[in-house]
């Protein structure tokens, strides 16, 4: 099956500091990218959803300026939480598709747990 | 407003069945899936139904009934390693994924 990767798989920060998160397609080229946030018992919320070599499309309430997504190749998007704070401690999922407008799979990273201090 | 609706929690018992149940309100419908999600972990991949009926594979199986905006996975022969969460997720009509907010499934001996 197809494989996401992401990296860090932890991170602690200290409040105010960035962090990046890398979303890695490995064996075969993702024509979308999701990122996901879950709090602790509660479901996937999605953030945005990005394509490469474009810019992200946000949900509702969420900061694009504080949630930066860089989708440079097909293999690679990136989320970077700027200037994090201790509400953004959460769990980050990433997960990738092939093929745009119709049903497909979503194959997920194994996520990354980030908590600010 | 899309909604999914799926209960909290279920308790079962090793060997046994047990069926979680989904209620769905999507713009458009394009299918829907079923994840597992152990804790601390992300979601992988079990099921996805886009027509009427029973889908089987293996002991998890998965129903829909689009006139009735309702599904359910099956689980059978119950394993203590089946104890996690289920998400329920409906694709709308613009192929994004609307999530439920997962049942807990706790399986004793």
């Amino acid at each position: 099956g197809a494989v996401v990767s992401q990296h860090p798989s932890w991170v602690i920060c200290k409040s105010g500091t960035s962090v990046k998160i890398e979303c890695r397609s490995l064996d075969f080229q993702a024509t979308t990218m999701f990122w996901y946030r879950q709090f602790p018992k509660q479901s996937l919320m999605l953030m945005a959803t990005s394509n490469e070599g474009s810019k992200a499309t946000y949900e509702q309430g969420v900061e694009k300026d504080k949630f930066l997504i860089n989708h440079a190749s097909l293999t690679l998007s990136t989320l970077t939480v700027t200037s994090a704070h201790p509400e953004d401690s959460s769990f980050y999922i990433c997960s990738a598709t092939v093929g745009a407008g119709e049903v497909n799979e979503q194959f997920f990273g194994p996520g990354t747990r980030l908590t600010v201090l | 407003g899309q909604n999914i609706d799926q209960p909290t929690e279920m308790t079962a018992t090793e060997g046994a069945i047990v069926q979680i149940n989904c209620t769905y309100q999507t713009s458009g419908f394009n299918g829907l899936f079923w994840y597992q999600q152990h804790a601390g972990e992300a979601p992988t991949f079990l099921s996805y139904n886009v027509l009427d009926g029973l889908e089987e594979k293996g002991r998890f199986s998965s129903f829909l009934s689009r006139s009735k905006g309702y599904s359910y996975l099956l689980l059978k022969e119950l394993q203590m390693k089946d104890s996690a969460s289920y998400l329920c997720a409906g694709l709308d009509s613009n192929y994004q994924l609307i999530w439920g907010a997962g049942t807990k499934l706790i399986i004793k001996p």
